[in-house]
């Protein structure tokens, strides 16, 4: 599709079971990121992916949260044990790489990853 | 995390009104962005703020980025029954080559219009 696609849409979980997030970009973006969404929040940063390389995770809030993009195109966002607080909206985000004085280039946002746990 | 204070938290108007709403931090940021953001559906971009005092006009929307760098309002005329969803502002830090799509977002307006 021409859009940023991500799967599944909605996955409920067990507290302690480990989840995994995909997220495939629009064809071309070479810029990748994750943002979590809670219940009547804004999505808060998660993290940053240029290509393959992760060049920013400050925002992952433990060592249970892992983020990967090896071939520099589809990325998935691990949570491993989760836990209630982990429920949320993962939204992934693309946008085409950019140098220059205007700052940020669009981000197209997916649809998100609903998960619920238990 | 840090999030932007964004008012009103909600609106409920009727169609044909206008509508302001607005974003305050306490930080500087280079960059401010409006999103919408549709039951379901990630945030959409509405307008895009590079400089400040920039007024920027996207159809029957307007935002400004404030002279102090700390604040953004968005107006929208005539509102239509479309225009329901919530609206993020959202800022970003950095500026130039340097900078990527890492944005602190506003808790959002909830906006509805009644026909």
């Amino acid at each position: 599709g021409a859009g940023v696609s991500q799967s599944p849409r909605y996955k409920v979980a067990k507290r302690g079971q480990d989840v995994a997030l995909r997220c495939d970009p629009i064809s071309g973006h070479v810029s990748l990121f994750w943002y979590q969404q809670a219940l009547g929040q804004g999505p808060e940063f998660l993290t940053y992916f240029q290509n393959e390389a992760q060049l920013d995770k400050s925002g992952l809030p433990s060592d249970r949260f892992f983020a990967e993009r090896p071939e520099g195109s589809v990325s998935t966002l691990k949570i491993q044990r989760t836990q209630q607080e982990d429920s949320a909206v993962y939204l992934c985000a693309s946008s085409l790489i950019w140098v220059g004085p205007r700052g940020t280039g669009e981000l197209f946002f997916g649809e998100g990853s609903r998960l619920t746990v238990l | 995390g840090q999030q932007l204070n964004q008012s009103p938290q909600s609106m409920f108007i009727q169609e044909g009104e206008d509508v302001s709403m607005n974003c305050t931090s306490s930080s500087i940021f280079n960059t401010w962005l409006w999103y919408k953001q549709d039951p379901g559906e990630g945030p959409v971009l509405l307008i895009a703020l590079y400089k400040a005092g920039e007024l920027t006009s996207n159809g029957r929307l307007t935002a400004q980025f404030g002279i102090t760098r700390k604040d953004s309002f968005l107006n929208i005329s005539a509102s239509i029954p479309s225009d329901v969803g919530i609206y993020f502002c959202a800022g970003q830090m950095g500026a130039g080559g340097t900078s990527y799509g890492k944005l602190t977002f506003g808790q959002g307006t909830i906006l509805t219009v009644h026909p």
